[in-house]
């Protein structure tokens, strides 16, 4: 069974400083991972997707993640954090299991960015 | 292109009643998805439909229903409300729901059961 796992809850940073949230998985199957972000009341947009080619990912908003396998790891980084970029984020992946896109969430890392 | 709607954005009800949700995804997409949204058990998945047939569902009771319409847009039901299903539901939709396609989510319905 596929399931991912948000090492995290919350992540403080300060405007400026670098961003890194953490994400490990599970699957059974070459995963389809992603990285989702929620801002209060608003639905969810795709930061960044991975799907077996390169395994640095680069996603909007200066986001990337890289896939290591030997780790199990897909985390999210940005070089400089923005006050825009304080809320939730959601490590995700794709059931392997049938080829259907029914996606499995981590539990969310709230992100604060301290001016 | 218009996003994935849903409708209405906010819902109240009583215990016992029932409610519909409505989601119109992206035009051209045939697979919509639902998920349900609490603080407690954050976010699961409930069921995903493609070309009117519900390919896949999640680990909720059969008082969690839908369908999907030969134009692709999909509704909810959920029938005997309990105080547990007080949500935020999100509905996603995707070209054709295979798991390499992005999902694009609706801004959500926020259901309040007093």
């Amino acid at each position: 069974a596929q399931s991912v796992t948000q090492l995290d809850s919350h992540v403080s940073v300060s405007e400026g400083t670098p961003v890194l949230l953490r994400c490990n998985y599970s699957s059974s199957y070459s995963p389809s991972l992603f990285w989702y972000v929620q801002h209060p009341n608003k639905g969810l947009q795709l930061l960044l997707k991975y799907t077996s080619a390169a395994t640095l990912v680069k996603g909007i908003n200066g986001f990337e993640a890289e896939f290591k396998k030997s780790e199990t790891s897909f985390h999210l980084t940005k070089p400089s954090a923005h006050m825009s970029d304080a809320a939730e984020y959601f490590c995700v992946v794709s059931d392997g299991s049938s080829n259907t896109g029914k996606l499995i969430f981590g539990q969310g890392t709230t992100l604060q960015v301290k001016p | 292109k218009a996003g994935v709607t849903q409708t209405p954005r906010y819902l109240i009800k009583t215990r016992g009643q029932q409610v519909t949700l409505s989601c119109s995804p992206i035009s051209g997409h045939r697979s919509v998805s639902w998920y349900q949204q609490t603080p407690g058990q954050g976010l699961q998945f409930l069921f995903e439909y493609f070309s009117e047939t519900q390919r896949n569902k999640g680990n909720f009771p059969g008082r969690f229903s839908g369908r999907q319409f030969s134009n692709s847009r999909s509704e909810m039901n959920v029938s005997t409300l309990e105080l547990g299903d007080s949500a935020l539901y999100l509905c996603a939709s995707s070209v054709t729901g295979e798991r390499y396609n992005e999902q694009f989510f609706g801004p959500g319905t926020r259901l309040t059961v007093l």
